[in-house]
């Protein structure tokens, strides 16, 4: 119930390219929905996050977008660059009441490719 | 957004001994902070959450005693690795709740290196 399965493992783009990371859940107490990129050595930065009270959230050149009812979100990163290579992870938390930790995939290693 | 720091980046220490990291809110109080844990390659996992002057509470299978966790006040927390082991080596990150506007935020650190020989 508290799995946040997410994929691909890794992904490989070309400049330019949208790389689409897909995360699902289970548990549909989670109302909040962060995406964080994490560099080799580095803590993950938070870099956009959606609540299920809408679809599709955009800030600058990343896009998430959220289907509730298949209880799903992925993450768009529109005109990739190299320096977009890093680690991705979606995370899940529920309402404060209880369950506020959050719950993190298990990641995707993007690299792009100039 | 919010600044998480740690001190310190890196730490190289003797098996038996105790290392002490610090976690800080530089620009907000964070009544709520988490400690997690990475080994390579892999997601991050939650040793424990920590609120400002009460007691950590820890996930299951973290040896509460082996990793003291102090949260004394609203901008700092503390993980202690008591008698530490080759098997401790791992990249710890703190993470603090900034609670201000509408919606509440996670920041993370920038992580801690441990390496016990």
């Amino acid at each position: 119930q508290q799995q946040v399965k997410q994929s691909p493992q890794s992904l490989i783009v070309q400049k330019g390219g949208i790389p689409i990371i897909n995360c699902a859940y289970e548990n549909t107490a989670f109302d909040y929905f962060p995406w964080y990129q994490q560099f080799p050595g580095k803590g993950p930065a938070l870099l956009i996050a959606i609540r299920p009270d809408v679809s599709e959230k955009k800030e600058g050149r990343f896009t998430i977008s959220f289907n509730k009812s298949a209880k799903q979100f992925s993450l768009h990163i529109m005109d990739s660059q190299p320096g977009d290579s890093a680690t991705y992870f979606c995370a899940a938390r529920g309402p404060n009441f209880g369950n506020e930790k959050l719950t993190f995939g298990t990641g995707t290693r993007l690299t792009i490719i100039p | 957004g919010a600044v998480v720091s740690q001190h310190p980046s890196w730490v190289i220490c003797k098996s038996g001994t105790s290392v002490k990291i610090e976690c800080r809110s530089l620009d907000f109080q964070a009544t709520t902070m988490f400690w997690y844990r990475q080994f390579p390659k892999q997601s991050l996992m939650l040793m424990a959450t920590s609120n400002e002057g009460s007691k950590a509470t820890y996930e299951q299978g973290v040896e509460k005693d082996k990793f003291l966790i102090n949260h004394a006040s609203l901008t700092l927390s503390t993980l202690t690795v008591t008698s530490a082991h080759p098997e401790d080596s791992s990249f710890y990150i703190c993470s603090a709740r900034d609670w201000g506007g509408v919606v509440e935020t996670q920041y993370f650190g920038p992580g801690t290196r441990l390496l016990v020989l």
